[in-house]
């Protein structure tokens, strides 16, 4: 049981580049959730997903996007890769009531210059 | 619109001191409540919770905390302090009503050090 799961560990991406934060989870959990953390701050809500087929945003989701087409696969894409998105990518998942730990992964250190 | 508040970015304590860590939380209705732990360069990891029932709560490695409500608070402590205590603490709410899963609401961290 590998709980949640990030690929990569860290990567560096030039402006205007894109990519896909992989995460994964095999504790059969409905929900599953992306957060970013930047310095001295704490983490913020990008998107959620309550189950395949559905997601929605969070608290920051411009310059994101999100797909969930299996209950254990979240990829986070970002199409056009800014400095202000220089961060440390969270991704999680929980059972679904609200009062329910969520599990996170190790993340993912992203460097935009 | 909810808030967590973690008074202190930085707390240093003695090894075998008692650890307070702060948090206080903005909304009419008490949330859920919850405390994780970070050590570095790793996730998030669950200390302890609190949703209903006993507003004392104790988690793993010692620790504990108790939910305020007259103070919307939800303070963490350990009697006595181990260096492998050293790590960022986080603060989160949920609120119990509403629609949707939403996520949770993160105070800024309290990055809390043990002097030997």
């Amino acid at each position: 049981n590998a709980g949640v799961t990030q690929t990569p560990k860290f990567r560096i991406l030039k402006i205007g580049q894109s990519m896909t934060l992989q995460c994964t989870q095999d504790m059969n959990h409905n929900y599953m959730y992306w957060y970013r953390q930047d310095p001295g701050m704490g983490l913020k809500l990008i998107y959620y997903s309550v189950g395949a087929g559905i997601t929605d945003k969070g608290e920051v989701p411009n310059g994101y996007n999100v797909s969930r087409s299996t209950t254990e696969d979240f990829p986070l894409r970002l199409e056009l890769a800014a400095p202000s998105q220089t961060s440390v990518y969270f991704c999680a998942s929980s059972y679904g009531q609200k009062q329910e730990t969520q599990y996170f992964g190790p993340g993912t250190r992203l460097l935009v210059l | 619109a909810q808030s967590v508040t973690q008074l202190g970015s930085h707390v240093s304590v003695s090894e075998g001191a008692l650890v307070l860590l702060r948090c206080n939380y903005s909304s009419s209705v008490p949330p859920y409540l919850f405390w994780y732990v970070q050590y570095p360069n790793q996730g998030l990891q669950l200390l302890l919770k609190y949703t209903t029932g006993a507003t004392l709560v104790k988690g793993i490695n010692g620790f504990e905390a108790e939910f305020k409500k007259s103070e919307t608070s939800f303070h963490l402590t350990k009697p006595s302090a181990h260096m492998s205590d050293a790590a960022e603490y986080f603060c989160a709410v949920r609120l119990r009503s509403g629609g949707g899963a939403d996520g949770l609401t993160f105070g800024k961290g309290t990055h809390l050090i043990i002097q030997p």
